[in-house]
């Protein structure tokens, strides 16, 4: 599986936008970019997913590079309710279930 | 609201005691994912069911069993628990599809004493 890499841990203020990074130099065409969240003492939840172009959400925005190889997530007025582990998951065809496979994430922090 | 229910919160067993852990969903999806998650680490895959079919991961040690009686309800067995099983299990449900999302219970923490 295509290997994703974020940093470990951001830092921002409230009602700031926050831009989360992640790079996937090795992803293929097929694969798709999905972004999940988990908040301390709950289970993952889902945020957004993109194959080529860029997507939009209730809760995030998902700005995807013309070469595929990064993405970043864009949070545009981060509360202190999106402090969570926020993982960049390649899925790749060719398997009916789509395996999760999570990476360290990256902490974000978001201060008052 | 529809939603993925795991039961217990928190489970505490003894060393060896089997346990089972449970989730249900009302979201009546055909995929169904139980998630192991120690302390500091990201979720890693046990197994999933597609339907009825079992899918074991390579690396899922055997002291790992799941049972899927219907389409709503899914156990996690666990034979022989050892301390390095103490972990949050995860479940969580989908529908067919690679880039359909799956949607996670919150977890049941199981301690080992």
């Amino acid at each position: 599986d295509a290997k994703t890499t974020q940093p470990n841990s951001m830092e921002s203020n409230e009602e700031e936008p926050v831009h989360l990074p992640c790079n996937h130099s090795t992803i293929s065409g097929t694969d798709y970019i999905h972004w999940y969240r988990q908040l301390p003492s709950q289970g993952p939840e889902y945020v957004i997913h993109g194959l080529t172009s860029n997507v939009n959400n209730r809760m995030a925005s998902l700005a995807i590079a013309e070469d595929r190889k990064s993405s970043t997530l864009i949070l545009h007025r981060a509360t202190l309710r999106d402090a969570a582990v926020y993982y960049c998951i390649l899925r790749a065809p060719g398997t009916s279930y789509g395996k999760l496979t999570f990476g360290q994430g990256t902490i974000l922090t978001v201060h008052p | 609201d529809a939603m993925v229910i795991q039961n217990p919160r928190y489970q505490v067993t003894q060393f060896g005691k089997p346990v089972t852990l449970s989730c249900s969903q009302t979201l009546n999806h055909n995929v169904m994912y139980w998630y192991q998650q120690k302390s500091s680490q990201a979720p890693k895959l046990l197994f999933h069911y597609y339907d009825k079919d079992f899918n074991n991961e390579a690396d899922t040690p055997d002291n790992f069993q799941s049972r899927r009686p219907n389409t709503s309800f899914c156990f996690l067995d666990i034979r022989s628990p050892g301390l390095g099983d103490a972990a949050m299990y995860l479940c969580a449900t989908s529908i067919t599809g690679h880039y359909q999302p799956q949607h996670f219970g919150d977890g049941t923490r199981l301690s080992i004493l």
